[in-house]
C-alpha cells in the first residue's frame, strides 16, 4: 500500500492563478481531510469529506473547494491564489469515526508570489 | 469549541536526559487524544492515542502520555532521549461526535544536544 500521496511536492503560484492538489488514499478509507499548516499554528482544518459525494468546511475554508467522486481521491481547488494561502498542505485519511488514526500524506509546499 | 494548547514552543534537551511535553485541552465531551510527529520537510506520524481505559498509554519509539481527566492534561514524556527524536510534536483533540475532525495544538519544537 502506497497510503495517501499526495501531488505535487512543491508549487509557486502567481497571485490570482488557479490550482488543483491531488490527494489519493489506496486504504479504502471513508474520510478524509485536508489541513494546512503555517509556522507555529499548528494544523488547521480546511474541507473534510466522511464519503463519496459528502463534503463539508473546515475551520478554514475561505478561498478553497474540494470535491469527493471517488472514494480513493480528494482533491483540493483554489480558484484564485494570494499571498495568504501560502502554507504547507497535508492531506489525511482514516477508516471511519471515532478515535481511528488519521493517516498523513507527505505534504504539498505552496508558495502563492 | 474544542481547543488544544502546548504551551512550549521549543524545548531543547541533553541527548539521554529525560522529557516531558507538556498538552493541555478543552473539549465537551469524552475527548480522543493524539500525538503526532512531524520530522522536518516529512507528513506527520502517530505516536500514540488515548481513547478510554488505561489512563497510562504506551506508543512507538519509547514514547507514553498520562490522560489525566482533572487537569485536562496529556503529556507526552520519554525517559531516555535519542538524537533521532529531534522532530517538532503535535497534540490534537478529536471526538465521537465530530466526524473524526481533529484541533491541533501550535506545535513543540525539541531539539536535541549530543
Amino acid at each position: 500500500n502506497a497510503g495517501v500521496t499526495q501531488t505535487p511536492k512543491f508549487r509557486i503560484l502567481k497571485i490570482g492563478q488557479s490550482m488543483t492538489l491531488q490527494c489519493t488514499q489506496d486504504m479504502n478509507h471513508n474520510y478524509m481531510y485536508w489541513y494546512r499548516q503555517d509556522p507555529g499554528m499548528g494544523l488547521k482544518l480546511i474541507y473534510y469529506s466522511v464519503g463519496a459525494g459528502i463534503t463539508d468546511k473546515g475551520e478554514v475554508p475561505n478561498g478553497y473547494n474540494v470535491s469527493r467522486s471517488t472514494t480513493e481521491d480528494f482533491p483540493l481547488r483554489l480558484e484564485l491564489a494570494a499571498p495568504s494561502q501560502t502554507s504547507v498542505y497535508f492531506c489525511a485519511s482514516k477508516l471511519a469515526g471515532g478515535p481511528d488514526t488519521q493517516y498523513f500524506g507527505p505534504g504539498t509546499r505552496l508558495t502563492v508570489l | 469549541a474544542q481547543s488544544v494548547t502546548q504551551p512550549d514552543i521549543h524545548i531543547t534537551v541533553s541527548e539521554g536526559a529525560s522529557l516531558e511535553l507538556r498538552c493541555n485541552y478543552s473539549y465537551g465531551a469524552t475527548p480522543y487524544l493524539f500525538w503526532y510527529v512531524q520530522s522536518p520537510g516529512q507528513g506527520l506520524q502517530l505516536l500514540l492515542k488515548y481513547f478510554s481505559g488505561d489512563t497510562l498509554v504506551q506508543g512507538i519509539k519509547g514514547f507514553e502520555a498520562e490522560f489525566k481527566r482533572s487537569q485536562s492534561s496529556f503529556n507526552l514524556r520519554k525517559p531516555s532521549v535519542h538524537w533521532s527524536d529531534a522532530a517538532e510534536y503535535f497534540c490534537a483533540v478529536g471526538g465521537g461526535t465530530s466526524y473524526g475532525k481533529l484541533t491541533f495544538g501550535q506545535g513543540t519544537i525539541l531539539t536535541v544536544h549530543p
